[in-house]
């Protein structure tokens, strides 16, 4: 089994609709990521999570909301979404010290 | 200035040549620094991590880091097409507390 998965992999919507993704992990990591990916613009940070009481934004996080149920899960929300969110969205674990990220597969999100 | 600066690229070689790929960053307190391959689509995948000053090799990868530098590379030797991807040079600051990345570099290699 992964051991980061992410809800849904494919996602279409539409403009003004509220949309979940979902993201566990199985390694036990204390920290947890959301990430967007535009062509050309690399991974540009959303929000993140060093444990379950403590979440920070990242330099993208208008339109945004997330949630942290558990060391294992964390869930971002788009409350009302519109076109400029379709994008690649990735949920990934770790990266304190010399412990590297790891990601989850994605999920592809289109609003159209 | 940006944490993580890399050459966006496109980059194109020959199969069977060396790619080499760069990579800055500006906090002198980072301690740890990763390559990542991207498949167009795909997640981040990690293929080496260097915590040392030198070189360190897996294969045909060979990741290099001079911190006086504050510059970290990867050389692919005998470069096939399967390398075709995007590489991410990843940087974990122990002055901040964070992971950075930078904007990755395409890389073709052409058969």
């Amino acid at each position: 089994d992964a051991d980061v998965t992410q809800t849904p992999r494919n996602r279409i919507t539409k403009t003004g609709k509220r949309i979940m993704l979902e993201c566990s992990q199985t390694k036990g990591h204390d920290r947890m990521y959301w990430y967007r990916q535009d062509p050309g613009l690399g991974l540009r940070l959303i929000y993140y999570s060093f444990d379950v009481k403590d979440i920070n934004k990242g330099e993208i996080s208008d339109g945004y909301s997330v949630s942290r149920q558990a060391q294992a899960k964390f869930s971002l929300s788009l409350e009302s979404a519109i076109p400029n969110q379709t994008a690649l969205y990735f949920c990934s674990t770790g990266g304190s010290g010399t412990d590297t990220q790891y990601f989850g597969p994605g999920t592809r999100l289109t609003v159209l | 200035q940006k944490e993580v600066e890399q050459n966006s690229g496109p980059l194109s070689v020959p199969e069977g040549a060396i790619a080499s790929l760069n990579c800055t960053y500006s906090d002198r307190g980072s301690q740890s620094f990763f390559w990542y391959r991207q498949y167009s689509g795909k997640s981040p995948e990690l293929i080496m991590s260097i915590y040392s000053n030198g070189d360190k090799e897996d294969g045909r990868f060979t990741a290099q880091l001079n911190k006086a530098s504050q510059y970290v590379s990867l050389l692919i030797r005998d470069s096939q097409p399967s390398d075709s991807a995007t590489y991410l040079c990843a940087v974990y600051s122990n002055t901040g507390n964070q992971f950075y990345f930078g904007t990755g570099t395409s890389l073709t290699v052409i058969p």
